[in-house]
């Protein structure tokens, strides 16, 4: 079985402060992560994933993510937040060894102020 | 144009009638999804299809059907619609060679009354 966690709803941030979204997961083999952003009456998009090898990943707009493997996280980070970011997040996570459907946690609506 | 095409955007239908909620797509990707959204459960699948001939069920398939009429398209009807249907549904896609992100279109909302 997999699961993922985004522990909090709302994350509220300054603009210019970094930002972290945070995100664990569960998979009885190795994960394949994602992120996915969804503006407000859109679709999700693609953010970054993480497959092999370094554990800190870079995606789109600035963002990147840090996956670890003991703690089975894979928090969403940004260095300096624009209010443009705000937006709804996803984490998803797939079994490599298993089925092919991502499962996602609930979201996590980031709202930076300016 | 968008790569995966959703129709209706928005629909308001009354109880007991029946919707169907068409998907495209342009990638040429084998694999389609359908999820529906609601506020605080995040992204549910109702069902999701590796090929044209291949229908499987997700998490919360009862009171919808679907059909996958070819590689770029996959529609979801709810046969007798019922307010608890009221939702934001997305359809999505993914490339059977990799590693399985996907690519959503940009969701119809729902609402039965």
């Amino acid at each position: 079985a997999q699961s993922v966690a985004q522990p909090e709803d709302q994350v509220n941030v300054a603009e210019g402060n970094p930002l972290t979204v945070k995100c664990t997961y569960s998979v009885s083999g190795n994960p394949y992560l994602f992120w996915y952003v969804q503006y407000p009456n859109r679709g999700l998009q693609f953010l970054l994933k993480y497959i092999t090898g370094d554990n800190l990943v870079k995606g789109s707009y600035g963002f990147e993510a840090e996956f670890n493997k003991s703690q089975t996280s894979f928090h969403l980070k940004k260095p300096s937040a624009l209010v443009s970011d705000s937006a709804l997040y996803f984490c998803a996570v797939r079994d490599i060894g298993g089925s092919y459907i991502p499962t996602f946690g609930r979201g996590t609506s980031l709202i930076v102020h300016p | 144009d968008a790569d995966v095409t959703q129709t209706p955007r928005n629909r308001i239908t009354k109880t007991g009638k029946r919707i169907m909620l068409e998907c495209s797509q342009t990638k040429g990707h084998d694999r389609m999804y359908w999820y529906r959204q609601d506020p605080g459960l995040g992204l549910r699948l109702i069902y999701y299809s590796f090929d044209v001939k291949d229908i499987n069920k997700g998490e919360i398939s009862d009171g919808y059907s679907v059909s996958r009429q070819a590689q770029a398209k996959f529609s979801l009807s709810l046969e007798s619609a019922i307010p608890n249907q009221t939702a934001l549904y997305f359809c999505a896609t993914s490339d059977l060679h990799n590693t399985g992100e996907l690519f959503f279109g940009e969701g119809s909302r729902l609402t039965v009354l």
